[in-house]
């Protein structure tokens, strides 16, 4: 069925270095990739996605790549700050004709950012 | 914050009890979604409603029953839960446009259900 694997589990990162969580997909179909933020007590919060008809896009410090024939795609952050401290989710959606977008999400990415 | 709430935040409940979980979404959407997040694991997703209509039931057992009675509500009906039941219930809403395009889900604030 389809799958989403999300690495790493845990990510500790110093303030000001870059982060990078990756996911891979298995439904080749799969054409919408959003990436959810949930701080602890919070509900996940979508920080950037992407489309299958484009290899990147950026929104200030933070970049989502897809490579659509490896059928994986991550999420890069810059400049990292301790508020960027939380748990990151990837998703992959595919959506045919009379049915609602079905969202698979990864594990989960535990991100601490150590000032 | 507030396009998306739900009620209540937190319900503890016996494995007898019947209780509901209810979710409200201020943004015109015309689909919702009902999701399990247990520790160390994905979120799930549960359920599907598009335009009032149950388009996904994703293996749930029927002691979860779900109920869309519009666009803006629904509901969680839970009846003789098991301790691993226990979670976080996260509804979400989205606005379903068109064949081929998955459009962005708001997740609501979520219920943590305890189940004894």
């Amino acid at each position: 069925g389809e799958n989403v694997e999300q690495h790493p589990s845990t990510l500790s990162v110093q303030e000001g270095d870059s982060a990078v969580i990756k996911c891979t997909y298995s439904d080749s179909a799969s054409n919408y990739f959003p990436w959810y933020k949930q701080e602890l007590g919070k509900r996940p919060q979508l920080i950037i996605d992407i489309r299958s008809n484009v290899g990147e896009k950026k929104d200030q410090r933070i970049a989502v790549t897809l490579n659509k024939t490896a059928k994986h795609f991550s999420l890069h952050i810059t400049e990292t700050q301790p508020e960027d401290s939380a748990v990151y989710f990837c998703a992959a959606s595919r959506r045919g004709s009379g049915n609602t977008g079905k969202l698979i999400f990864g594990q989960g990415t535990t991100l601490q950012v150590k000032p | 914050e507030t396009g998306v709430t739900q009620t209540p935040r937190h319900l503890v409940m016996g494995m007898t009890n019947k209780k509901s979980l209810k979710c409200e979404q201020h943004l015109g959407h015309n689909a919702m979604y009902w999701y399990k997040q247990s520790a160390k694991k994905p979120l799930e997703l549960m359920f599907v409603y598009n335009f009032k209509e149950q388009t996904e039931n994703n293996s749930v057992p029927s002691r979860f029953s779900p109920e869309c009675p519009n666009s803006s509500h629904l509901f969680l009906h839970l009846h003789t839960l098991q301790p691993e039941d226990s979670a976080l219930y996260l509804c979400a809403s989205s606005q379903d446009r068109s064949a081929g395009y998955t459009d962005t889900q708001y997740f609501g604030p979520g219920t943590r259900l305890t189940v004894l």
